[in-house]
C-alpha cells in the first residue's frame, strides 16, 4: 500500500518564477492538505482540498494556489516566487468525509530553494 | 487563538535514559492531539494521537503521551532512548480532518 508521494523531491528556482509541486494521496484517501515548513520551524497550513475544491485556507497570499484532480491527486502552484518561499513543502492526505478523527498522513516533502 | 508551544528547542539525553518532551496547547474546542517525528530530510511520521478516552496513549517505537486537560498539556515520554530516536519531534493540535497547528519542534540529540 503506497503512502503519500510527492514530486519532485528537490528543485531550484529564481525569484519571480512560478513552480508546481505534485502530490498523490495515500490509497483510500480523498483529502489533500498542503503545508509549508521553513527551516527551523514547524509546518504551517497552506490549504486543504476536498472534492476538487479548496475547503480551508491558511494565512498565505493568493500567489499560492492549488488544484485537486478527480483521482484525488493535487498540485500546489506558487507564482512570483520570493526568497522567503524557500522551504520544505509537505503534502498530507486523509479521508475527509464524516469522521472527525481521521488522521493526516504526510509525504516526504518537496524542498524548494529560491535564488 | 489556537496555538501549540514546545518550550524546549533542543534536548540532549544519553542512550538508555528516559525522555520527556513537553507540549502545551491552546484550543477552543475538544482538541485532537498528535506527536510526529521528522528525521533529517524526511517527512513527518505519526508517533501517536489522542482523540478521546484513556488519557495515556501508546504509540509506535515505545513512545507514550499523556493528555492532561487541566494543564493543557500533551507530553511525550519514552522510558529508554535509543540512538535511532535522534530526530525532531513535533506536537500538533487539530480538529479532525481540517488544518493541524504545529509547534516549532524539539530537536533530540542522543549521546552514545
Amino acid at each position: 500500500d503506497a503512502g503519500v508521494t510527492q514530486s519532485p523531491t528537490h528543485l531550484i528556482k529564481t525569484r519571480g518564477q512560478q513552480v508546481t509541486l505534485r502530490c498523490s494521496p495515500k490509497s483510500g484517501h480523498d483529502t489533500v492538505s498542503w503545508y509549508q515548513q521553513a527551516l527551523g520551524q514547524g509546518p504551517q497550513f497552506i490549504f486543504q482540498y476536498y472534492e476538487e475544491e479548496e475547503r480551508q485556507r491558511g494565512n498565505f497570499p493568493d500567489r499560492f494556489s492549488g488544484h485537486q484532480f478527480p483521482n484525488y491527486s493535487s498540485e500546489l502552484n506558487v507564482n512570483a516566487l520570493l526568497l522567503g518561499d524557500s522551504a520544505l513543502y509537505l503534502c498530507a492526505s486523509s479521508f475527509g468525509r464524516v469522521l472527525a478523527q481521521e488522521t493526516q498522513y504526510f509525504g516526504p516533502g518537496t524542498r524548494l530553494l529560491v535564488l | 487563538a489556537q496555538s501549540v508551544t514546545q518550550p524546549d528547542i533542543h534536548i540532549t539525553v544519553s542512550e538508555g535514559a528516559s525522555l520527556e518532551l513537553r507540549c502545551n496547547y491552546s484550543y477552543g474546542a475538544t482538541p485532537y492531539l498528535f506527536w510526529y517525528v521528522q528525521s533529517p530530510g524526511q517527512g513527518l511520521q505519526l508517533l501517536l494521537k489522542y482523540f478521546s478516552g484513556d488519557t495515556l496513549v501508546q504509540g509506535i517505537k515505545g513512545f507514550e503521551a499523556e493528555f492532561k486537560r487541566s494543564q493543557s498539556s500533551f507530553n511525550l515520554r519514552k522510558p529508554s532512548v535509543h540512538w535511532s530516536d535522534a530526530a525532531e519531534y513535533f506536537c500538533a493540535v487539530g480538529g479532525g480532518t481540517y488544518k493541524y497547528i504545529f509547534g516549532t519542534g524539539t530537536r533530540l540529540k542522543v549521546l552514545a
